[in-house]
């Protein structure tokens, strides 16, 4: 079964710090992403990554960064954190950009006050 | 306008009844079409893919129209644990699976 593992589940920061989110796949996909999810808006797209240190922005890519160092390990970086930066994050990978499952890992829940 | 629409619901009905969502895409150049389903404070989880032709996985169908640019999911004879929510997924095979807001069933005893 394919594995993503998301380490932080639930962390609470203050305003300004800066937040790490780490993301490790265990089936050398290729394709990883990072989504936000809010009531009402759904899963919003924030970075992906096609390849070891690719990326391209999604949909809402402000005030975030990501690195992708390793093939297994995508990081998702709030330089300064803001309360409307409270949300899930959901980090996910697959195998080919055409359409091949997305698998997700359990969430990350941050509250930021 | 948004890229995927579905009706948020929520759809309330009782067990053993038939239901069914929609979706609809704005962008034609959509290739790839999936149904997820997440369960409360759970990640989304492919529920099943959805091919031009229409497929059938056990009690869920999906169909798509190109034409009309709408995706429908069929559950029959629902059970408690079909209560989630339902989200429509589209990809346009650029790298980005661009997801409705999702549509929440309740299955009622």
């Amino acid at each position: 079964d394919v594995k993503v593992t998301q380490s932080s589940r639930y962390l609470v920061k203050r305003t300004g710090e800066k937040v790490f989110l780490e993301c490790v796949q265990d089936m050398d996909h290729e394709n990883m992403f990072w989504y936000r999810q809010d009531p009402g808006l759904g899963l919003r797209l924030i970075y992906f990554s096609y390849d070891v240190k690719m990326k391209e922005k999604g949909d809402i890519p402000e005030g975030y960064s990501v690195s992708r160092e390793k093939k297994e390990r995508f990081s998702l970086i709030l330089e300064s954190a803001s309360t409307n930066q409270t949300s899930m994050y959901l980090c996910a990978s697959s195998q080919t950009i055409s359409g091949n499952t997305i698998y997700f890992g359990e969430g990350s829940w941050l509250t930021v006050v | 306008r948004k890229e995927v629409e579905q009706d948020p619901g929520p759809f309330n009905v009782p067990e053993g009844a038939t239901v069914a969502f929609n979706c609809t895409y704005s962008n034609s150049a959509s290739q790839s079409f999936f149904w997820y389903r997440q369960d409360c404070r759970k990640e989304p989880k492919l529920l099943m893919s959805v091919y031009s032709s229409g497929n059938e996985d056990g009690r869920f169908t999906a169909q798509l129209n190109r034409a009309s640019q709408y995706i429908s999911l069929l559950i029959r004879d629902s059970k408690l644990s079909d209560s989630a929510t339902y989200l429509c997924v589209v990809n346009r095979n650029t790298g980005k699976l661009i997801f409705g807001q999702g549509t929440t069933l309740q299955v009622k005893p």
